[in-house]
Parts: structure tokens; C-alpha cells; sequence
């Protein structure tokens, strides 16, 4: 059974369309994030939500909508799609103390914005 | 400002040599965590370094956390193809990890 999937693997669309990313976890983790990795391969957290609620909220467009309708789901919406948008985004979940038992990812979606 | 500098950027070896990676910042840590990604995959959690001057082995790669628990390094013996990957140093907070920006390294057969 895989930890925590991501759905869809890839996804190509045009600029302005509205796109969602789903994501799941099995492991029973009360926190899940999401990350892009841009072509550098540098990931940034986005977002993070701990038992549905959001604890972090780093600098991203508001075009960029979390929703976790329970513990276990993640799902990233985005609205009017633009070119940089384009990247690889992970979703990740994790126990209370990520510092000692680290963080399981997703495969990531990569998201091609032409 | 990048919270953890990693070197080198890039390293392409041949298959059996040796190769040091080194993460390094100038904040202290309570714990420093290494993770290895795949083309097409997630990083993974190779290991979690906690007590300055530690060094914990996993098959080929040894890891070690500065005493003063500012540094990590991750050395590899006989490096082989499977060893490809990106090689992320990470920091676990509060709610979220910060990365370095990795080491990717190639092993050529």
C-alpha cells in the first residue's frame, strides 16, 4: 500500500484554467504538507495543516487553495493557472515530532503549464 | 540567505570510488536529517542525526553531525549506479522542513 499518494503523476494545461492535486495518507499522521520543487530541484514548503487546520501559510499566491476535509487528505487547488506555476509538487505527511522521525513524500505531481 | 549550504552542487563518479557530501550552516541544530531523491519520486528519509559529534552507518553511507551540531556530512564507500539520486540535507522544524539545495550525484558504471 503506498504512504501517501498523489494524484494526478502529471498534468499538462493551459494558462487561466482552475486545476485541483489530491493527496492521501495512510500512515495515521495528524500533519500534512505540500512543497514545490522548482527546476533547480530546491523544495519550499507551501503549506501545512495540522488535524484539518492550518498552521503554515508561507508566501504564496492566493490563486493557491489547500483543503484537508479530514486527517488523512491534503488536496491543493489552483486557480487561473500561470507559465511559472509550472513545477513538481510533493505532497508529505508526518508524526508530531517531524525533527526525529522525518517526513514521508508523495511521488509528486508535475505540473506543466503551457 | 540559505539556512543550509550543501557541497558540492554536483558530482559524477565512477562506480567503486569514494565521495564526502557536506551540509553546513551557521545555526545550531537540535537535529540535522538527511534524505535521498530519486528521479521521479519523493525524497526518502535516509537518517536522522541528533547528538553533536554522532555518526550513525546505514550499509555504505556513514553520517555525521558536527559537534557543535552546526554541520552534517554523508560519505559513501564503493559508490554503486544505485546510488544515483539527489541528496538533500534538511532541517526539521516546527511544521515544516527547510532544505538545502542538494547534492546531485551521478554514478557512472
Amino acid at each position: 500500500d503506498t504512504a501517501v499518494s498523489q494524484t494526478p503523476k502529471y498534468l499538462v494545461t493551459q494558462m487561466g484554467n482552475d486545476k485541483s492535486i489530491k493527496c492521501e495518507q495512510n500512515l495515521g499522521h495528524d500533519t500534512m504538507y505540500w512543497y514545490k520543487q522548482d527546476s533547480k530541484k530546491f523544495l519550499k514548503i507551501m503549506f501545512s495543516y495540522n488535524n484539518k487546520e492550518l498552521i503554515i501559510n508561507e508566501t504564496v499566491p492566493n490563486r493557491f487553495s489547500p483543503k484537508s476535509p479530514d486527517k488523512a487528505h491534503l488536496n491543493l487547488h489552483i486557480n487561473s493557472l500561470e507559465l511559472g506555476d509550472s513545477a513538481v509538487y510533493f505532497c508529505a505527511s508526518s508524526q508530531v515530532t517531524p525533527g526525529l522521525y522525518g517526513y514521508t513524500f508523495g511521488s509528486g505531481t508535475r505540473l506543466t503549464v503551457v | 540567505t540559505q539556512l543550509l549550504e550543501q557541497s558540492p552542487q554536483f558530482l559524477s563518479i565512477q562506480e567503486g570510488e569514494n565521495l564526502t557530501v557536506y551540509c553546513n550552516s551557521s545555526s545550531v541544530f537540535s537535529s540535522l536529517q538527511w534524505y535521498r531523491q530519486e528521479p521521479g519520486e519523493g525524497p526518502v528519509l535516509l537518517v536522522t542525526v541528533v547528538t553533536g559529534g554522532e555518526v550513525k552507518k546505514l550499509k555504505r553511507l556513514t553520517f555525521q553531525f558536527g559537534d557543535a551540531r552546526k554541520d552534517s556530512s554523508l560519505h559513501i564507500t564503493a559508490a554503486q549506479p544505485g546510488d544515483t539520486g539527489l541528496y538533500l540535507c534538511v532541517w526539521a522544524g516546527s511544521y515544516q522542513l527547510t532544505f538545502g539545495k542538494g547534492t546531485k550525484l551521478s554514478v557512472i558504471p
